[in-house]
């Protein structure tokens, strides 16, 4: 596709759900990037993706927080036993950028609002 | 803690007026970005300015960048309801980290019609 696609666009769960957002980058992007966003402020980098593999997942703030992107593309962003302070929305970014070519921006999908009730 | 800092956190204009929004950062930067995110969805991005580069144009927007002072300003000039956004400035934080982008907390501007 044209851009950065991601689904669902607003998710409710109830406390305790399992919940799984998916993430389309654009064909071809190397990199792909997971931020979380409070209401009202910058978002925040979760995990990053070279490929398939999970180069920086330091930002995940706990255990219950689980990516992948097994073939390179599509990737998931998991989180287990939901808790209201993980509310926020999900916003996937993917680049060209890897070690051989620098200063490539990102490009972000609209992201999923997640509403944990 | 959030690497970059942006002021004013809200700015309202009325169209045709210039709006100027600064923003500061505290490691050393390889380029620092500027973003555009309207209400409910996703960031765009406006402008890229290298570490070595003083200033950067794109159509009605200009970035400065005073790597001395680790700051960064965006103006926009003859402002439209449509630049009605908050604007959000993203530096990287490294190779080894795949460049994950810091941001601030962004600017909120309202460009009243």
């Amino acid at each position: 596709g044209a851009g950065v696609s991601q689904s669902p666009r607003y998710k409710v769960a109830k406390r305790g759900q399992d919940v799984a957002l998916r993430c389309d980058p654009i064909s071809g992007h190397v990199s792909l990037f997971w931020y979380q966003q409070a209401l009202g402020q910058g978002p925040e980098f979760l995990t990053y993706f070279q490929n398939e593999a999970q180069l920086d997942k330091s930002g995940l703030p706990s255990d219950r927080f689980f990516a992948e992107r097994p073939e390179g593309s599509v990737s998931t962003l998991k989180i287990q036993r939901t808790q209201q302070e993980d509310s926020a929305v999900y916003l996937c970014a993917s680049s060209l950028l890897r070690r051989t070519v620098r200063n490539q921006p990102q490009h972000f999908g609209d992201g999923t609002r997640l509403s944990i009730l | 803690s959030q690497q970059g800092e942006e002021d004013p956190q809200a700015l309202s204009i009325q169209e045709g007026e210039n709006a100027t929004m600064n923003c500061s950062y505290k490691t050393s930067i390889n380029n620092l970005q500027w973003y555009r995110q309207n209400s409910g969805r996703g960031l765009v991005h406006l402008i890229l300015i290298r570490s070595n580069e003083r200033e950067k144009h794109s159509g009605r927007l200009r970035v400065t960048l005073d790597t001395s002072k680790k700051s960064s300003s965006l103006l926009i000039t003859a402002s439209r309801a449509a630049d009605t956004a908050s604007y959000f400035c993203a530096t990287p934080r490294g190779e080894t980290s795949g460049s994950r982008l810091t941001f601030g907390e962004g600017t909120q501007l309202t460009v009243n019609p």
